[in-house]
């Protein structure tokens, strides 16, 4: 399968806990996205990679959350000490440059803090 | 401020009855926009963007700047086309970051 993939696709936790989640993008894209989605609502961005280099971070974005993408492959999305407020599936996405907005949508990673 | 609006959170309609489904915007200059959809089960995928002025499954969407509408439409809804779609303006300024609606869900009912 050459489409996005992410893991875990569940993840339940306890306040406070720290959580990571791993996303693998088409293999030639050089975008990376990182969306989360609460219910009733349309996917929020928060932070977009070109290559290894994070280069916007969405002020939705609190310091308990940190993107990385090592060498411009997959990237992890961690958030640390987390809140109830953070649950909500949590979307990545990938493209290439001369895109634009043509997305290419993982499957998402299904975040339930108890 | 930049926004999009989708006006309608559920629409409705029998199958063969055609549809519209409505996306406003307010963004400076002339924004690229791009329907989404999410069929049931399925991640979210590109439906159409309206550079290409194309039809994929029946569906067309045109650019109305007088309005900054882009509305989705499909003269004879399906069954299939059952899914929640998303109106999604590129950011002004910006050639990466998509905006997206809060989405409507859409039935057609046999």
């Amino acid at each position: 399968d050459t489409g996005v993939s992410q893991n875990p696709r569940h993840k339940i936790t306890k306040r406070g806990q720290n959580v990571t989640f791993r996303c693998d993008p088409i293999s030639e894209h050089n975008r990376l996205y990182w969306y989360r989605q609460t219910l009733g609502q349309g996917p929020e961005f928060l932070t977009y990679f070109q290559n290894e280099a994070q280069l916007e971070k969405s002020r939705l974005l609190s310091d308990r959350f940190s993107a990385e993408r090592p060498k411009g492959s997959f990237s992890t999305l961690e958030i640390q000490r987390t809140e109830q407020g953070d649950s909500a599936m949590y979307l990545c996405a990938s493209s290439s440059t001369p895109a634009g907005g043509q997305l290419f949508f993982g499957p998402g990673t299904r975040l339930t803090v108890l | 401020a930049q926004r999009v609006t989708q006006p309608e959170k559920l629409l409705s309609v029998f199958k063969g009855a055609p549809v519209e489904l409505k996306c406003n915007y307010s963004y400076s200059g002339s924004p690229e926009l791009f329907w989404y959809v999410q069929y049931s089960r399925q991640r979210l995928q590109l439906l159409l963007r309206h550079i290409s002025r194309e039809s994929i499954k029946g569906f067309t969407a045109d650019l109305n700047k007088g309005e900054t509408s882009f509305h989705l439409k499909k003269p004879f809804a399906q069954e299939e086309d059952s899914a929640m779609y998303y109106c999604a303006p590129l950011s002004g300024g910006s050639n990466y970051k998509l905006t997206f609606g809060k989405g409507t869900l859409l039935t057609v009912n046999p």
